[in-house]
């Protein structure tokens, strides 16, 4: 069974750092593109950016470039999403998608979510 | 970056027909655009019922169709049921850029 299991729920500072995960399962994760979607409180989904994690090749949105890095690691079959410095604007729901083999533009699974909210 | 437009709300009645709709600000949306469609329902994670244009996974019910209506994306409903009632979103690949529509919240009424 192709699963995508994010990390759980996240309460954070501004100005704090922070790496969430998507696992991935039940595939071969190194030929599937895993994309991350942002969708804040209210809002629409946002295209944050997306990794190839047989060679690691990312590919981001210009609203994101700079300000997340997305990483995967082989080994563990999991992708991450991470922050240096959380602002109270990052609160949202973050999920990882994946794509069908090969090309990255087309989408099966999605994780259940994890909820980042950052509050001081 | 192009700009991606979805009808904002639509109302269907149980039974009917309702197609949605995903338009490119650089242009029309062809078939090199990949279109995508997913579902959304409130506290569920979005649900991909559509890709490369037409192409349905598994767990897509049959009612629901995609397609290129003129220079858009369209998805189709037919014998809207109420458990349709969601949120529509639209992804379309344009080069090194994947832009979704702001979404379309279908009623079932």
């Amino acid at each position: 069974e192709v699963q995508l299991v994010q990390s759980g729920a996240e309460v954070k500072k501004p100005g704090e750092s922070l790496k969430i995960s998507c696992k991935g399962s039940g595939y071969t994760f190194t030929t599937h593109w895993i994309a991350w979607v942002r969708q804040m409180p209210g809002k629409g989904l946002e295209w944050m950016g997306i990794i190839y994690p047989g060679d690691s090749d990312t590919r981001y949105s210009p609203s994101f470039r700079g300000q997340v890095t997305i990483s995967a690691d082989k080994s563990l079959t999991t992708a991450y999403l991470q922050w240096t410095s959380l602002k109270a604007s990052d609160t949202a729901m973050y999920y990882c998608a994946k794509t069908i083999v090969g090309a990255p533009y087309d989408f099966d699974y999605w994780g259940q979510g994890t909820l980042v909210t950052v509050s001081s | 970056q192009p700009v991606v437009t979805q009808e904002p709300s639509l109302t269907v009645s149980p039974g009917g027909t309702v197609t949605l709709t995903c338009t490119s600000s650089t242009g029309a949306v062809t078939g090199g655009y990949y279109p995508n469609w997913f579902q959304r329902k409130p506290g569920q994670a979005p649900r991909t019922l559509i890709y490369d244009t037409s192409k349905k996974h598994s767990w897509t019910p049959a009612r629901f169709s995609g397609s290129l209506l003129g220079d858009k994306a369209a998805l189709t409903l037919s014998g809207v049921q109420p458990d349709d009632e969601a949120e529509y979103y639209c992804l379309i690949y344009n080069g090194d850029a994947w832009v979704f529509g702001g979404g379309t919240r279908l009623t079932v009424l």
